[in-house]
């Protein structure tokens, strides 16, 4: 296993399109988290799962974002009807639950809603 | 919502400097990490703080956790040209959700 992978890397869609971004986490990791990084700042905290569970929501994570974890292994995050502020790096950590601190970060996928 | 204030904002040091970012908060830690994001990466863990007054070294790297719990700096000795990047410093409240909180930042660029 060679880390957090990310799928796409890169996506353009034009405003009003319905986009899905895949993360395969590390395979022993039962944490998986998504966290959102617009230009110039630091990550901020979408939703996590433990195992197939997503157990905390943030208030970024409006009605048009959903994300799913169906066999506690990969997990998939779609934004619907995007608008041009969903424009942003996406990313992906993984953990074990008895070492939340230790997250590994997958490259991202990166959005630009046109 | 919880922000962390990390300062400096960027940092154009001569290979060979020591280098110092810090980070505060409002909010009591129960643990202080650091990051470094190289260009279309992601972040990198560099080291994680536990307890307050703690020091830890990653070679040439040294943190420390504040005694209020509500701080910690990185330092970075003699640079060299591949510690460019974006370094974050970044919070955990609640150990048991692990939702980090991340400061804003420090860009640090080095000339050979």
């Amino acid at each position: 296993d060679t880390g957090v992978s990310q799928d796409p890397r890169h996506k353009i869609t034009k405003r009003g399109q319905n986009v899905t971004f895949r993360c395969d986490p590390i395979s022993e990791h039962n944490r998986l988290y998504w966290y959102r990084q617009t230009l110039g700042q630091g990550p901020e905290f979408l939703t996590y799962f433990q195992n197939e569970a997503q157990l905390e929501k943030s208030r970024l994570l409006s009605d048009r974002f959903s994300a799913e974890r169906p066999k506690g292994s990969f997990s998939t995050l779609e934004i619907q009807r995007t608008e041009q502020g969903d424009s942003a790096m996406y990313l992906c950590a993984s953990s074990f639950s008895g070492r939340v601190e230790t997250q590994y970060f997958g490259p991202g996928t990166r959005l630009l809603v046109l | 919502g919880q922000q962390l204030n990390q300062s400096p904002q960027s940092m154009f040091i001569q290979e060979g400097e020591d280098v110092s970012m810090n980070c505060t908060s409002s909010s009591i830690f129960n643990t202080w990490l650091w990051y470094k994001q190289d260009p279309g990466e992601g972040p990198v863990l560099l080291i994680a703080l536990y307890k307050a007054g703690e020091l830890t070294s990653n070679g040439r790297l040294t943190a420390q956790f504040g005694i209020t719990r509500k701080d910690s700096f990185l330092n970075i000795s003699a640079s060299i040209p591949s510690d460019v990047g974006i370094y974050f410093c970044a919070g955990i409240l609640t150990s048991n959700t692990g939702k980090l909180i991340f400061g804003q930042g420090t860009t640090l660029q080095v000339k050979p």
